[in-house]
């Protein structure tokens, strides 16, 4: 199985700083590669698909990048409704697996 | 408007059996692989199984494999887990998926306890 590894696992920061959350797979998983941000007591919700491409709809302060077995969201200028928790996601090969999460806090 | 209705979470005890169901609509359900995710309580989120668009193949996480039973019927847009030898630690709030993880349910929450 492939393990997805998030760095850090939690973190603060403050509105307007620029944020890099990183995903490390165990194994190569080409750009199979998914970001989640989940609020307290809400349903996930998509916002990069095959590791760059943005979700319709979402802010273009998000980002992401990589390919093989390190991956990267990036949040250019954080914004007051951005901290939640942000998962990765891989569907290269089966099992799927999820990181384990990064919380983003409020400092 | 794409909506996915999961239903048939309760309280159930060790050992026991439930099968989940998903309603969806807006979309052409039958074009799409579907995944089932939990959630337990203050947790990550844990992909459980997929099934392809036709049933056809199905895949499933290690913690579930041999419990658990993914399967739909493309005549009624639903999706159905269903899920048997319950253990407490299959506690958790269950989405239904769709393939590419663009679209979520609210989940249905299933509690193993005795």
């Amino acid at each position: 199985d492939i393990q997805m590894t998030q760095s850090p696992s939690a973190m603060s920061a403050s509105v307007g700083d620029r944020v890099t959350i990183t995903c490390r797979a165990s194994q190569g998983i080409s750009n199979y590669l998914a970001w989640f941000q989940q609020k307290p007591g809400k349903v996930p919700k998509r916002l990069i698909y095959a590791s760059s491409s943005l979700q319709s709809g979402v802010p273009s302060r998000f980002s992401g990048s990589g390919s093989g077995t390190e991956f990267t969201l990036t949040i250019s200028s954080l914004q007051p409704e951005d901290f939640a928790t942000y998962y990765c996601l891989q569907h290269n090969s089966y099992p799927i697996t999820f990181g384990q999460g990064t919380r983003l806090e409020i400092k | 408007e794409v909506q996915l209705v999961e239903s048939g979470g309760v309280v159930v005890q060790p050992g026991g059996s439930l099968r989940l169901s998903c309603a969806a609509s807006g979309f052409t359900f039958d074009d799409y692989t579907m995944h089932w995710v939990r959630q337990a309580p203050g947790k990550g989120l844990e992909w459980v199984s997929l099934i392809s668009w036709d049933g056809g193949s199905t895949y499933y996480a290690d913690s579930v494999k041999g419990r658990f039973t993914i399967s739909r019927d493309n005549s009624k847009n639903s999706l159905y887990l269903q899920m048997n030898s319950l253990r407490t630690e299959d506690t958790a709030l269950y989405y239904c998926v769709t393939g590419g993880f663009d679209y979520w349910g609210q989940g249905t929450l299933v509690t193993v306890s005795s």
